[in-house]
């Protein structure tokens, strides 16, 4: 199984301060069609998640332009430019290359 | 727009069975696969397996391997999970979400909580 692991694990940030979360997998996410299936979900507190970005840097649908993504291979970040009160949450990567599909342990956003 | 929604929290003693669906608005069912997912409480979120809505092709997690069976009924476009032989720690919030192919797990469904209590 493909390991995901996230740090920092916990990250309180001051408002409208930027903040930034690695995730690196135990082996290449790179799909055999050339693609890179790696996620990125926000769990707000007692929400279901949601998708905000997908294959590293492709922000979806409705999600603010102050969410990015990038990297490639194995090692991927998450970038908020300026973190607002609503984007309080745990924030996950997630890998849809392989089954079985797994998740990051998590990353607690919170505000200072 | 795009709707997953689930059916209601379900009590169940161990060694029962519990079988939530999930029903799909909003798109062509038979386009996308479903994918489940639960969260103990508290913990992060575990992926439980993916079903082809348009042929029933699945994958389980390993784990879960002979006591969990997914399937669809493309007439109402709804997926159902099943878990038989249920312990404690199964007791977990349980989500279903759309397998959006190149745009990953796009939609969720709002969860359903299932506790194991005896």
């Amino acid at each position: 199984d493909i390991v995901m692991t996230q740090t920092p694990l916990s990250s309180p940030v001051t408002l409208g301060q930027p903040a930034s979360i690695s995730c690196r997998s135990s082996q290449s996410l790179v799909h055999s069609d050339g693609n890179t299936y790696l996620s990125w979900l926000q769990q707000r507190p007692g929400q279901p998640p949601r998708l905000l970005i997908y294959k590293i840097s492709n922000r979806f649908s409705g999600v603010p332009d102050r969410f990015s993504g990038s990297g490639a291979g194995t090692d991927f970040t998450l970038k908020i430019s300026r973190v607002e009160a609503e984007d309080v949450g745990v924030y996950y990567c997630t890998q849809a290359t392989q089954f079985p599909w797994t998740f990051g342990q998590g990353t607690k956003v919170e505000i200072k | 727009q795009v709707q997953l929604v689930q059916s209601g929290a379900e009590v169940k003693k161990p060694g029962a069975s519990v079988k939530v669906s999930c029903k799909a608005s909003g798109y062509t069912f038979t386009n996308y696969g479903i994918t489940w997912v639960r969260q103990a409480p508290g913990q992060g979120l575990e992926w439980m397996g993916w079903i082809s809505a348009y042929n029933g092709n699945t994958d389980y997690a390993q784990k879960l391997q002979g006591r969990v069976t997914m399937t669809t009924d493309t007439s109402t476009s709804t997926a159902y999970m099943e878990l038989r032989s249920l312990r404690s720690d199964d007791t977990a919030v349980y989500y279903c979400a759309r397998d959006g192919g190149t745009s990953g797990v796009d939609y969720w469904g709002q969860g359903t909580l299932v506790t194991v209590s005896s």
